[in-house]
């Protein structure tokens, strides 16, 4: 069964404390995992989309790497600004979950200034 | 360019009544999912639209159904709604199909079963 599980389920920072965010998966194959961002009673906000081991995309203090077995998201310097939900899918080639995003429960960050 | 919208924002029903939500994608896109959002279960995946067509379908009941227009345009049905129907319901666009193109989040419909 395709699955992803994000952790820690919750993260508490100090402004300026770096910090990483883990996106495990287990799928029959990937065709692409997405980064978003949740704001409360908001939609999730697309931040990233990595396709194959070894790539890395970066947006301000954010930069999201890829393996073959998980996904991490790095988070430089946090302002309070980025205090919210970061979920974490995937897209899979094969099987009943072809076509549709498999989601995380995804980690809420707190930043507190 | 307008992102994508939802609605009506908010919904209250009782049991054993319907609700329809509307989606509109991003102008040019043609693909359509709508996703369930509750604290316990997180994001779930309900169906998939593209060209008119249901693409794929999540592991839901009959009761939630769908279906999008000619211009891309898509609205969910659920009937004899229950109390565990209460969530978030969000729907994404994206320019193909959902697999194989980002899909952009609207601002979604919270309903609330009473």
């Amino acid at each position: 069964e395709d699955q992803v599980t994000q952790s820690p389920e919750a993260l508490r920072l100090q402004e300026g404390e770096s910090s990483s965010l883990n996106c495990s998966y287990t799928v029959s194959g990937l065709r692409g995992l997405f980064w978003y961002r949740q704001d409360p009673g908001k939609g999730p906000e697309f931040l990233f989309t990595l396709y194959s081991a070894g790539e890395e995309k970066e947006k301000e203090r954010l930069k999201a790497t890829l393996t073959k077995k998980e996904s991490f998201l790095h988070i430089t310097a946090p302002k309070p600004e980025d205090s919210a939900t970061y979920l974490c899918a995937v897209s899979v080639i094969y099987g009943g979950s072809q076509g549709n995003l498999i989601f995380g429960k995804g980690t809420k960050l707190s930043v507190k200034p | 360019k307008a992102g994508v919208t939802q609605t009506p924002r908010y919904l209250i029903k009782t049991r054993g009544q319907q609700v329809t939500l509307s989606c509109s994608p991003i102008s040019g896109h043609r693909s359509v999912s709508w996703y369930q959002q509750t604290p316990g279960q997180g994001l779930q995946f309900l169906f998939e639209y593209f060209s008119e067509t249901q693409r794929n379908k999540g592991n839901f009941p009959g009761r939630f159904s769908g279906r999008q227009f000619s211009n891309s345009r898509s609205e969910m049905n659920v009937s004899t709604l229950e109390l565990g129907d209460s969530a978030l319901y969000l729907c994404a666009s994206s320019l193909g199909r959902g697999t194989q193109e980002t899909q952009y989040f609207g601002p979604g419909t919270r309903l609330l079963v009473l």
